[in-house]
């Protein structure tokens, strides 16, 4: 099983529509839990972090299920600008950051 | 402007050429990372270096050489790399504390031929 396994994608919704991409881990004692964007051909930035109480940034929540191993990003009211490749990433302690192999979305117009 | 810059970004070279990748980073970060992304393949650690130490060696050939001089600055350095070593090499830092978020350079892309 792989450490961090997300939907393998791709996404491809109309402007305005809302998506969710979920994302499992296997280790039970990961310790913290983020969203990375990577644009094509680009390095990968930061989205939002993602906390055991839910998180809202703008148009983007993140939540986080410990018991189930589970982590969601909501996407709402999809703007063209956010086509991109979705990363999972967990954090396991000091210097281990696991990632996903990313799930990509295409908004058309 | 990225606080992590990665030179060269874009480097073709031979089986047999011996070649280095460099990374600096302008955030004060204590923690220092190798990645390779591979086409269609999640980002793989290769290195880590904490404090200049190197904590992390995620069973990389010996054809791939890390070398950290101070927290600022890291390169890897390349000899009889194989064409299946083409890929995006991502640097990146971080406080090099559990919970922190890594911030990556632009990548290098690199091609074996």
């Amino acid at each position: 099983r792989k450490e961090v396994e997300q939907d393998p994608g791709p996404f491809n919704v109309p402007e305005g529509a809302t998506v969710a991409f979920n994302c499992t881990y296997s280790n039970s004692a990961s310790q913290s839990f983020f969203w990375y964007r990577q644009d094509c051909r680009k390095e990968p930035k930061l989205l939002m972090s993602v906390y055991s109480s839910g998180n809202e940034d703008g148009r983007f929540t993140a939540q986080l299920n410990r018991a189930s191993q589970y982590i969601s990003l909501l996407i709402r009211d999809s703007k063209l600008s956010d086509s991109a490749t979705y990363l999972c990433v967990v954090n396991r302690g000091v210097d281990d950051m696991r990632f996903g192999a990313g799930t990509r979305l295409t908004v058309k117009p | 402007e990225t606080g992590v810059t990665q030179t060269p970004r874009h480097l073709v070279m031979g089986m047999t050429n011996k070649k280095s990748l460099k990374c600096e980073q302008h955030l004060g970060h204590n923690a220092m990372y190798w990645y390779k992304q591979s086409a269609k393949k999640p980002l793989e650690l290769m290195f880590v270096y904490n404090f200049k130490e190197q904590t992390e060696n995620n069973s990389v050939p010996s054809r791939f050489s890390p070398e950290c001089p101070n927290s600022s600055h890291l390169f890897l350095h390349l000899h009889t790399l194989q064409p299946e070593d083409s890929a995006l090499y991502l640097c990146a830092s971080s406080q090099g504390q559990a919970g922190n978020t890594i911030y990556f350079g632009e990548g290098s892309w690199l091609t074996v031929v």
